[in-house]
């Protein structure tokens, strides 16, 4: 039972560099999620998917891209990294839009410097 | 305006004491959904809690409880017997209706039991 594998766990960056932040996961759901978590602070939602070729925006986009060609996987795109967008990365995963059933990833720790 | 908000950064507790975790909410919609999830040193986000907005009762599971008060649109967070383990970030969070699946988070509050 993987859940949400994200990849990786940790990441330095230079200012302009551009990564991909991978999620993937294995309990068929629909709805997929990307937030990010500044230090001390809550989760602010980035980008979502309610399914595969379909995604919107959340909060806090700009910088980011995602698309979602399967139902396992949702990459997030950063382009041109900026110090701001240093943070904790999660994704997390629900089979539909009510109750419980979030499950989240271990987070991705990213440095921009 | 903030949807959810958590006035207490940090609460102290004496181990086994009980520990309420204050949360207010801001919503219009008459169906939401409310969360709360700790989040350990190790840092992964992990569900304690759900209450529902139509739920008669309130919400519990094992040593937690929620005290829902809904004309006052709180979702205390009660942690009885507190343990050392329990020392953590909380977090409150809701899902509205109108926002599809998507979850608002509050700031927290960072919990420490003391032994």
């Amino acid at each position: 039972n993987a859940g949400v594998t994200q990849t990786p766990k940790f990441r330095i960056l230079k200012i302009g560099q551009s990564m991909t932040l991978q999620c993937t996961q294995d309990m068929n759901h629909n709805y997929m999620y990307w937030y990010r978590q500044d230090p001390g602070m809550g989760l602010k939602l980035i980008y979502y998917s309610v399914g595969a070729g379909i995604t919107d925006k959340g909060e806090v986009p700009n910088g980011y891209n995602v698309s979602r060609t399967t139902t396992e996987d949702f990459p997030l795109r950063l382009e041109l990294a900026a110090p701001s967008q240093t943070s904790v990365y999660f994704c997390a995963s629900s089979y539909d839009r009510g109750g419980y059933g979030y499950t989240f990833g271990s987070g991705t720790r990213l440095t921009v410097v | 305006a903030q949807k959810i908000t958590q006035t207490q950064p940090g609460m102290f507790v004496q181990e086994k004491e009980a520990v309420t975790l204050d949360c207010t909410y801001d919503t219009s919609d008459p169906s939401y959904g409310l969360f709360w999830y700790k989040q350990p040193s190790s840092g992964e986000m992990i569900f304690l809690i759900y209450q529902g907005s139509y739920d008669q009762q309130n919400a519990t599971e094992g040593r937690y409880s929620l005290n829902f008060q809904k004309a006052r649109k709180s979702a205390n967070l009660v942690i009885s017997a507190s343990q050392l383990g329990d020392s953590a970030m909380y977090f409150c969070a809701m899902r509205e209706v109108t926002s599809g699946s998507r979850l608002t988070f509050g700031e927290g509050t960072q919990l420490t039991v003391n032994p």
